[in-house]
């Protein structure tokens, strides 16, 4: 099975930089991706690493460590409206094409 | 380009009543996904659907089934509903095998009295 685990909440100074961990167990590994939902919405796709290494999109950032079953989504530049949940997610079973979601992590950012 | 429809937005049930919920996925998209969402919780999977069939399903009760029809669309019934069904049901698509990235709807909120 999967199982995946991320602080459950993070608060933050807006302007500054912030990181939010994720490990998972799985019984095979196709890469880590990284949802963000806001209060009243659906997920939105933000970034997926199939490789080791740091994945760049504008003030989002993610890592994976394969080695390590770890990850991060790094967000920089913190603008109020980061306010959300992050969520990872995680497809682990051979043939499986669905994801397997974190509990997510509430980010709170604070003037 | 039109993203994932999921109708109703918002449905309230008796409990032992049954909800069907909607789902159309973004044109070209063939994979439909569906979760659960109970408030203030994570993301559950439900049901995996590609190409009209089920292809893999959550740790759910049988009384969660769907389909999904040949034009790609999907539903999601629930039968037998009890009081904690109630949540934000979510569907996403994807293309096939690019279950990496999938798009979400707005989701249906299901409230059981």
């Amino acid at each position: 099975g999967q199982s995946l685990e991320q602080p459950s909440e993070v608060t933050a100074v807006e302007g500054a930089i912030v990181q939010i961990n994720c490990t998972y167990q799985t019984s095979g590994f196709y890469g880590l991706s990284w949802y963000q939902q806001h209060d009243g919405g659906a997920p939105t796709f933000l970034s997926y690493n199939a490789l080791d290494g740091l994945e760049e999109t504008g003030r989002f950032s993610s890592f994976l460590s394969r080695s390590d079953s770890y990850g991060y989504l790094l967000l920089q530049e913190l603008q109020m409206k980061d306010s959300a949940s992050y969520f990872c997610a995680v497809r682990g079973q051979t043939g499986a094409n669905n994801l397997f979601f974190g509990t997510g992590t509430r980010l709170t950012v604070i003037p | 380009e039109a993203g994932v429809t999921q109708s109703p937005t918002h449905l309230i049930k008796t409990r032992g009543q049954q909800a069907t919920l909607r789902c159309s996925p973004i044109s070209g998209h063939t994979s439909v996904y569906w979760y659960q969402q109970a408030l203030g919780l994570g993301l559950q999977f439900l049901l995996w659907y590609d190409e009209g069939e089920e292809r893999n399903r959550g740790n759910f009760p049988p009384r969660f089934s769907g389909r999904q029809f040949p034009n790609y669309s999907s539903e999601l019934n629930v039968n037998a509903l009890e009081l904690e069904d109630s949540a934000l049901y979510l569907c996403a698509s994807s293309l096939t095998g690019l279950g990496n990235t999938i798009y979400f709807g707005e989701g249906s909120w299901l409230t059981v009295v």
